[in-house]
């Protein structure tokens, strides 16, 4: 088990391109979460997945934004148009099923929209 | 989404104790506490989490008071690794409750060699 992954680490783009990002869980996790941090805050919750079903979406997550899991095991994150409000860390974790598992966070993704 | 008050940070010396309080006067019966960590550049890491009884684990120990309207996170012997901002969340436990983590400013430990 070598946790949860993310690629790229780090990613500057000019605003208005479309950018994706990877997260691949730990294997045995059917949960799959993103969330987005800006500096000097805590994490905000985006989006989670139950294997390929995305069960809950943030009002963050606006139609800019789009989450896929499409076999249950890796995730992809896309960003279409950026704007420089963009710029942020973007987190993934991974769990169990149930609210008393905890979640495993990957390193995060860097944005930094120019 | 229930909310947890902390100080907004706290200074400790290297293998002294530090106590980290949470308050979380409107948690709900069905609320589980849980304190996440997070160090420069890196995601979040899981600490702990208890209901009711207080929780010990090989990182920390969770002390919850009576009204569970409070925690506080004990680090027995501080290391120059804790120095973090900490994490005090509260998840909700029923059936069909998200399971997403509502994370607040947190707190910042300053662990001093």
């Amino acid at each position: 088990d070598t946790g949860v992954s993310q690629d790229p680490r780090h990613k500057i783009t000019k605003r208005g391109q479309n950018v994706t990002f990877r997260c691949d869980p730990i294997s045995e996790h059917n949960r799959l979460y993103w969330y987005r941090q800006t500096l000097g805050q805590g994490p905000e919750f985006l989006t989670y997945f139950q294997n390929e079903a995305q069960l809950e979406k943030s009002r963050l997550l606006s139609d800019r934004f789009s989450a896929e899991r499409p076999k249950g095991s890796f995730s992809t994150l896309e960003i279409q148009r950026t704007e420089q409000g963009d710029s942020a860390m973007y987190l993934c974790a991974s769990s169990l099923q149930g609210q008393a598992y905890e979640q495993y966070f990957g390193p995060g993704t860097r944005l930094t929209v120019t | 989404d229930a909310k947890t008050t902390q100080p907004n940070s706290m200074e400790s010396n290297e293998e002294e104790p530090v106590h980290l309080p949470c308050n979380h006067s409107t948690i709900s019966g069905t609320d589980y506490i849980h304190w996440y960590r997070q160090l420069p550049s890196q995601g979040p890491e899981y600490v702990i989490h208890g209901l009711t009884s207080n929780v010990n684990n090989r990182m920390a120990s969770l002390a919850i008071a009576e009204d569970r309207k409070s925690s506080t996170l004990i680090l027995h012997r501080a290391t120059l690794r804790d120095a973090a901002v900490y994490y005090c969340i509260l998840r909700p436990t029923y059936q069909g409750g998200s399971e997403k983590l509502v994370f607040g400013k947190g707190m910042k430990l300053t662990v001093n060699p």
